[in-house]
């Protein structure tokens, strides 16, 4: 078991340009989050998705937009990138609905926006 | 809203010594409470959790934690430290309603340093 993966581990990108983060999980989890890790502001909220199809907001999704076409990938993108979204990025998955469950992390994305 | 606060920054302690961080949350029920350890470079990593039923959890690398709900505080303790621990802690409290799609809320996190 590879647990959650993430890919690409670092990117650079210049203001106005785009890309796709991609998480992957096979642990077969019905629930995926991203989220954001910023200098003493913890793990904030992207966007989460309770399912295959779904997407929801979660705290921070301006500028962002995520798709759950198969359940084993969450994919994030930012469509045109600003300097305040340079952080590191984590995807998680969870399974079932209990809130019991803990979230897995993967190795988290360095994304720097020049 | 569920919030979390971890109100020390920064922690040095000495190898050997014992550990505690602080750890309290704000929530309208019994919460799911969450002890992660984030190494430097790395994802997030479970250290224990509770919900309900004794307020001792043990964890994993020696970790425990004590659920007060008088106090509302889930404190992470260690009575021997070691260099390996030096890392970044977070405490996370979860939603019992799954139409949150259980959603976490972290705190800000407590770095620990290690010295020898």
């Amino acid at each position: 078991n590879a647990g959650v993966t993430q890919t690409p581990k670092f990117r650079v990108l210049k203001t106005g340009q785009s890309m796709t983060l991609l998480c992957a999980q096979d642990m077969n989890h019905e629930y995926m989050y991203w989220y954001r890790q910023d200098p003493g502001m913890g793990l904030r909220l992207i966007h989460y998705s309770v399912g295959e199809g779904t997407t929801a907001k979660g705290e921070v999704p301006d500028g962002y937009n995520v798709s759950r076409l198969k359940k084993q990938n969450f994919l994030l993108g930012l469509e045109s990138a600003a300097p305040s979204q340079t952080s590191v990025y984590f995807c998680a998955s969870k399974p079932g609905t209990s809130g019991y469950n803990e979230q897995f992390f993967g190795p988290g994305t360095r994304l720097t926006v020049l | 809203a569920q919030s979390v606060t971890q109100p020390d920054i920064h922690i040095t302690v000495s190898e050997g010594a014992s550990l505690e961080l602080r750890c309290n949350y704000s929530y309208g029920a019994t919460p799911y409470l969450f002890w992660y350890v984030q190494s430097p470079g790395q994802g997030l990593q479970l250290l224990l959790k509770y919900f309900s039923g004794d307020t001792l959890v043990q964890g994993i690398k020696g970790f425990e934690a004590e659920f007060k709900r008088s106090q509302s505080s889930f404190n992470l303790r260690k009575p021997s430290v070691h260099w390996s621990d030096a890392a970044e802690y977070f405490c996370a409290v979860g939603a019992i309603n799954t139409g949150t799609a259980s959603k976490l809320t972290f705190g800000t996190g407590t770095r620990l340093q290690v010295t020898l």
